[in-house]
C-alpha cells in the first residue's frame, strides 16, 4: 500500500516566518497526495492537493509540489500568520488509511 | 451544505452501557471511514466501509462495531465501552474515483469519555 513519513513537530514560528513540512511518501503506483489542515477544536479540512507527479497544490498561502522523482510532498508558506497555528497531515487517497500524529505548527505573534 | 454530521457532539458514559455515534453525509459519498484522535497517537482509523454492506477494519478496530445499511448512515458501535475509548472520535467520507478516494471530508468530532 502507500504510505507518508511526516516530519514530526512541534514547529513553532514567528509571524511572517518561511514553514516548510516535509513529507516524502512511499507508493504502489501513483496516489493522489493530499494535505488537511485541523484548526483547533475542529475536524479535518483538505488544506491542498496534487493528483499527479509535477503537480503543484496552492490554497490559502500554501504550496506543495508532487516529486516522483524524490517521492516528495513537502508543505510550504512564505509568511505564517498566527491563524495558520495548526496541526497539519500528509496523506495519500488509501482505503485503510491512519494519519498519524500530524505536525502541530504554532505561530506567535 | 455539503455536510458530515456527527452525533453527539459529547457524550460523558459509564463502562459498560452500549452507545452508538451516528455519521451522516449528504454528498452521495460511496467511502466511508471512522477515525479515533489520542495525544501522542494521532488520526488512527477504525472501520471504513466502500459502499452499503461493505466494510473493513482499520488499525484498530477492537471494541467497535459499524454497519452500512444506507449509503448516506454509517454508525459507530460501542458495544461495551470501555475507559480506553475515550477519545475524540472523527467520521469521513470522500467519492471513489477511478478506485481510489479523492477528498476525504470530516465531521466536526464526538467527543466520547468513558467513566
Amino acid at each position: 500500500g502507500n504510505s507518508v513519513t511526516q516530519m514530526e513537530g512541534p514547529v513553532t514560528l514567528s509571524e511572517e516566518a518561511f514553514l516548510t513540512i516535509n513529507c516524502t511518501y512511499t507508493a504502489t503506483g501513483y496516489p493522489s497526495l493530499f494535505w488537511y489542515v485541523q484548526y483547533p477544536g475542529e475536524g479535518l479540512q483538505l488544506l491542498l492537493k496534487a493528483t499527479k507527479a509535477d503537480d503543484k497544490g496552492s490554497n490559502k498561502g500554501f504550496e506543495a509540489t508532487y516529486r516522483k522523482e524524490t517521492t516528495s510532498f513537502h508543505l510550504e508558506k512564505g509568511s505564517v500568520q498566527v491563524s495558520d497555528s495548526a496541526v497539519y497531515f500528509c496523506a495519500p487517497n488509501d482505503y485503510k488509511l491512519s494519519f498519524g500524529a500530524g505536525t502541530t505548527v504554532t505561530v506567535r505573534a | 451544505e455539503a455536510q458530515v454530521t456527527q452525533n453527539p457532539r459529547y457524550l460523558i458514559t459509564v463502562t459498560g452501557k452500549k452507545l452508538t455515534v451516528t455519521c451522516s453525509q449528504n454528498m452521495n459519498h460511496e467511502y466511508m471511514s471512522w477515525y479515533r484522535q489520542d495525544p501522542g497517537l494521532g488520526l488512527r482509523q477504525i472501520y471504513y466501509s466502500m459502499n452499503v454492506e461493505v466494510t473493513d477494519k482499520g488499525d484498530v478496530p477492537e471494541g467497535y462495531k459499524v454497519s452500512r445499511k444506507e449509503k448516506r448512515n454509517f454508525p459507530l458501535i460501542l458495544e461495551s465501552p470501555s475507559p480506553n475509548q475515550t477519545s475524540l472520535y472523527f467520521c469521513a467520507s470522500s467519492l471513489i474515483v477511478a478506485g481510489r478516494t479523492g477528498e476525504l471530508f470530516f465531521g466536526e468530532g464526538s467527543r466520547l469519555t468513558v467513566l
